[in-house]
């Protein structure tokens, strides 16, 4: 399985601001994904990161919110923008080697916005 | 009805004892399954893949049914380290595109 490096590992913002959350694999993946989870639920998809192009939102999700980027194979960006606190959350990244193969997550962001 | 079912718990089991969760599903056109351990505050890891013919890892059995559309998992000799959430996890895929559909898992606590 790949080797997922999320960071930050947590932060704690102010309502209005931004946050961007970088995850790098150690190989190229094909499938790469951004989850949320809040406090006591399951995952929630958000989007999954396409290279090279734009990521594709799942209903609830707009890009204003949560823009993505995926220069390449290897890493991506999640931004959390006008951040409120509703937002406070773990967010994780998530790579897949094939649509066969189960997912992998990187260790997450718990974010908290005061 | 939810696409993927779980029984939420807890269960509460003494160590040394077994313990079976079952999580339904319902697209039959469901491809893979598997079963994912969350420990508090932690990511999602992977247990097991789910196979049609049954799989075994040490104490965890997992089961298919195809016709009945569910899939289980069994932990025998409970460990007080079983303790955890676990979600079941079922795949679509069409084309390039996978959806992946996640339960909300299982708590359970295994008590000394």
């Amino acid at each position: 399985s790949a080797v997922i490096s999320q960071k930050p590992s947590r932060d704690i913002c102010q309502r209005g601001t931004s946050l961007t959350i970088q995850c790098q694999v150690d190989s190229q993946v094909t499938m790469m994904f951004w989850y949320r989870q809040q406090p006591g639920q399951s995952l929630t998809l958000i989007a999954t990161a396409n290279q090279g192009s734009e990521a594709t939102y799942e209903s609830g999700f707009v890009i204003d919110k949560f823009p993505i980027s995926r220069p390449n194979l290897t890493f991506s960006t999640l931004t959390v923008s006008n951040m409120s606190p509703e937002d406070s959350s773990i967010y994780l990244c998530s790579v897949c080697l094939d649509s066969n193969q189960p997912q992998h997550f990187g260790d997450g962001t718990r974010l908290s916005i005061l | 009805r939810k696409e993927v079912e779980q029984d939420p718990g807890p269960f509460n089991v003494p160590e040394g004892a077994t313990v079976a969760f079952n999580c339904t599903y319902s697209n039959s056109a469901s491809q893979s399954f598997f079963w994912y351990r969350q420990d508090c505050r932690k990511e999602p890891k992977l247990l097991m893949s789910v196979y049609s013919s049954g799989n075994e890892d040490g104490r965890f059995t997992a089961q298919l049914n195809r016709a009945s559309q569910y899939i289980s998992l069994l932990i025998r000799d409970s460990k007080l380290s079983d303790s955890a959430t676990y979600l079941c996890v079922v795949t679509l895929n069409a084309g390039n595109n996978r959806k992946l559909i996640w339960g909300l898992g299982t708590s359970l606590a295994v008590n000394p």
